[in-house]
């Protein structure tokens, strides 16, 4: 079944404490995204990747890292995460960008910093 | 500054209502306009559109865009209890892809 696999489901954690969630998709997608959706805010997107070692930064960046070292795979990691970024993440792939290639999105990850 | 704003933020009405929500946006090289729906997990996509003036349709659902005034309506008729979700609008130009906040639908039965 083509998917985007998002792990883990649920996550809380204290603050400082490393952690990474991982996204990984089977359908051959160039383009994938983190995005993290707060009440009233919508989806904002942290970083994207067009491909294989192509990342780049989104609207809400900060605090986060992410890598592309294989084609279907593209953590996100917080290197010391802050009660700020407890929020609901998603990540998405597209086949090309997403010009003409709608978004599939994982089931995301609710995160909760204490 | 809001590039994507959606109307209302949030809609109840009764089954077999016809509804429509808004997306208006103000981007430069607009590309495409993306609604999807959201219920307890990941948004799913309904449609893409490019041109204005062309309506998508899928069953109870249909979409026009107007490049002119710069917005796009979602429109359900006879809506169900499963039409009650988070309806998001997304704004592709150059290479960015801007999402609204959603406009959050409750239909009662």
């Amino acid at each position: 079944e083509a998917q985007v696999t998002q792990n883990p489901r649920y996550l809380i954690t204290v603050t400082g404490k490393k952690l990474t969630v991982t996204c990984s998709q089977n359908m051959n997608h160039e383009y994938m995204s983190w995005y993290r959706q707060d009440p009233g805010l919508g989806l904002r997107q942290i970083y994207y990747s067009m491909n294989v070692e192509v990342t780049d930064k989104g609207d809400v960046p900060e605090g986060y890292k992410v890598s592309r070292k294989e084609k279907r795979n593209f953590p996100l990691i917080l290197e010391s995460p802050s009660p700020n970024q407890t929020s609901l993440y998603f990540c998405a792939s597209s086949l090309q960008g997403y010009y003409n290639s709608p978004l599939h999105f994982g089931n995301g990850t609710r995160l909760t910093v204490t | 500054e809001d590039k994507v704003v959606q109307s209302p933020l949030s809609l109840v009405v009764h089954e077999g209502d016809t509804v429509t929500l808004n997306c208006s946006y103000e981007v430069t090289n607009f590309r495409s306009l993306l609604w999807y729906k959201q219920e307890k997990k990941a948004p799913t996509f309904l449609f893409m559109l490019t041109s204005s003036g062309i309506e998508k349709k899928s069953g109870r659902l249909s979409s026009i865009l107007d490049k002119k005034e710069l917005f796009s309506i979602l429109n359900i008729t006879a809506t169900q209890t499963g039409d009650s979700a988070i309806y998001l609008c997304a704004v592709e130009y150059g290479n960015k892809l801007v999402f609204g906040a959603g406009t959050i639908l409750r239909v009662k039965s």
